[in-house]
């Protein structure tokens, strides 16, 4: 089974601090996706990588920033984290086949900044 | 840009009963993909069925089925002998045709009564 992992289930981080969250895939996929979850607003897309080193800002970047330096792993960063960054925080990936199957998703990552 | 609309928040359904959870979405691709995720309290996003917009019949997968309706833009979930493990919140996502991003609605909760 196609397994995507993120590292925290929970995390509370202070205001103005520097907050990494990571994901790693272990099937390969060359799609990775960070995305936000709201009561109320869905599951809206923070940033996405199509390949090792690249990266594309999605609806919602704003105060954040992604590395992915290997396929399998796709970060998250908070640069300066802030009270409105509070949410759930949900990793995907998929492979680049010409037929699409939809998402793998981790588990997500519940962040309080306080 | 593409948009999903979920315009039920809440739902509550009779176990064994059948229920019907309702999706719009708005496009000008020809060529796309539908689905239909279930995320339970365990915030583990499951996949639910999947609707290729070229096949005119409905995807089915045991208890669940969608009725899609093209021309009109809509793409509903009936669960049929509806079980207390189906009480979740279901998430209504479209991808355009080359895209591999995910554009999701704002999802439903589902509860069902013992």
């Amino acid at each position: 089974d196609v397994k995507v992992t993120q590292s925290s289930r929970y995390l509370v981080k202070r205001t103005g601090e520097k907050v990494f969250l990571e994901c790693v895939q272990d099937m390969d996929h060359e799609n990775m996706f960070w995305y936000r979850q709201d009561p109320g607003l869905g599951l809206r897309l923070i940033y996405f990588s199509y390949d090792v080193k690249m990266k594309e800002k999605g609806d919602i970047p704003e105060g954040y920033s992604v590395s992915r330096e290997k396929k399998e792993r796709f970060s998250l960063i908070l640069e300066s984290a802030s009270t409105n960054q509070t949410s759930m925080y949900l990793c995907a990936s998929s492979p680049a086949t010409r037929t699409f199957y939809g998402y793998t998703f981790g588990s997500g990552t519940r962040l309080t900044v306080v | 840009a593409q948009t999903v609309t979920q315009s039920q928040p809440e739902m509550s359904v009779q176990e064994a009963e059948t229920v019907t959870l309702s999706c719009t979405y708005d496009t000008s691709e020809s060529d796309y993909y539908l689905f239909w995720y279930k995320q339970p309290p365990s915030r583990q996003m499951i996949l639910v069925i999947r609707q290729e917009a070229y096949k005119q019949q409905n995807a089915t997968e045991n208890r669940f089925s969608v009725n899609f309706q093209k021309a009109a833009k809509s793409f509903s979930l009936k669960i049929s002998d509806s079980q207390l493990g189906d009480a979740a919140m279901y998430f209504c996502a479209y991808r355009g045709g080359a895209n591999s991003k995910l554009t999701f609605g704002k999802g439903i909760t589902l509860s069902v009564r013992p």
